[in-house]
């Protein structure tokens, strides 16, 4: 079936410095959905970005991604990280043909340290 | 206001008792999901539903079932919960299509002592 795997676990970095969190996933269908989410502590997740086009970046509040289906990754990356970017990340992949749900990716913490 | 709301934030609970959780959306949408967040903050698909057809994941154990009223309500029951259900059940809707974003409601933390 459908999978997702990211960056394992916690990636801790200094204020400033870039940000890449990795992202694959596997598939049988030819045009997936990926999708990054961000959970901040005590809140639900919300909706960071997402991308159905091959080779397009997709840009929202500093950070990037671009599906490259050749390689079935869609890395979320930041030139500068802030400390209010301390959160969970997760990717997912909608399973279109199952009412759109997600299939999310185990998640990575993010902790930015000043 | 428009969100996605969820009944009660926190329940404790013993071994073998039933529980419901509510969930209700005020933005439209046409399809609900619950997920499962644990202890180790993996997410999970456990339900997705829409006004026409219910999709129940093959992992979530029996004892699961949602309950759905009308496109705006989607309730989850536990008819006799057990340890390993402690987690955070997240509800989430969305509206469109399978590429729309989907909106989480704040969750339901449950614990089973």
């Amino acid at each position: 079936g459908d999978s997702v795997t990211q960056t394992e676990g916690l990636v801790t970095l200094t204020e400033g410095l870039p940000v890449m969190l990795n992202c694959t996933y596997q598939t049988i269908y030819s045009n997936p959905f990926l999708f990054w989410y961000v959970q901040h502590l005590n809140e639900s997740p919300r909706l960071l970005l997402k991308s159905f086009t091959d080779n397009k970046r997709t840009e929202h509040q500093g950070f990037h991604a671009t599906l490259h289906k050749s390689s079935s990754s869609f890395h979320l990356q930041k030139s500068s990280a802030q400390l209010s970017d301390s959160a969970l990340y997760y990717c997912a992949l909608s399973d279109r043909y199952n009412q759109g749900k997600l299939i999310f990716g185990q998640g990575t913490k993010l902790s930015i340290k000043p | 206001e428009t969100a996605v709301f969820q009944t009660p934030n926190y329940h404790v609970t013993q071994v073998g008792n039933e529980v419901s959780f509510n969930c209700k959306q005020t933005l439209g949408h046409d399809t609900m999901y619950w997920y499962k967040q644990d202890s180790k903050k993996l997410l999970k698909i456990m339900f997705s539903y829409n006004n026409k057809q219910l999709i129940v994941n093959e992992t979530v154990p029996r004892r699961f079932s949602p309950q759905s009223s009308d496109k705006a309500h989607l309730n989850l029951r536990i008819k006799s919960v057990e340890p390993e259900d402690s987690a955070v059940y997240l509800c989430a809707s969305r509206h469109g299509g399978v590429n729309a974003e989907q909106f989480f409601g704040p969750g339901t933390r449950l614990t089973v002592l």
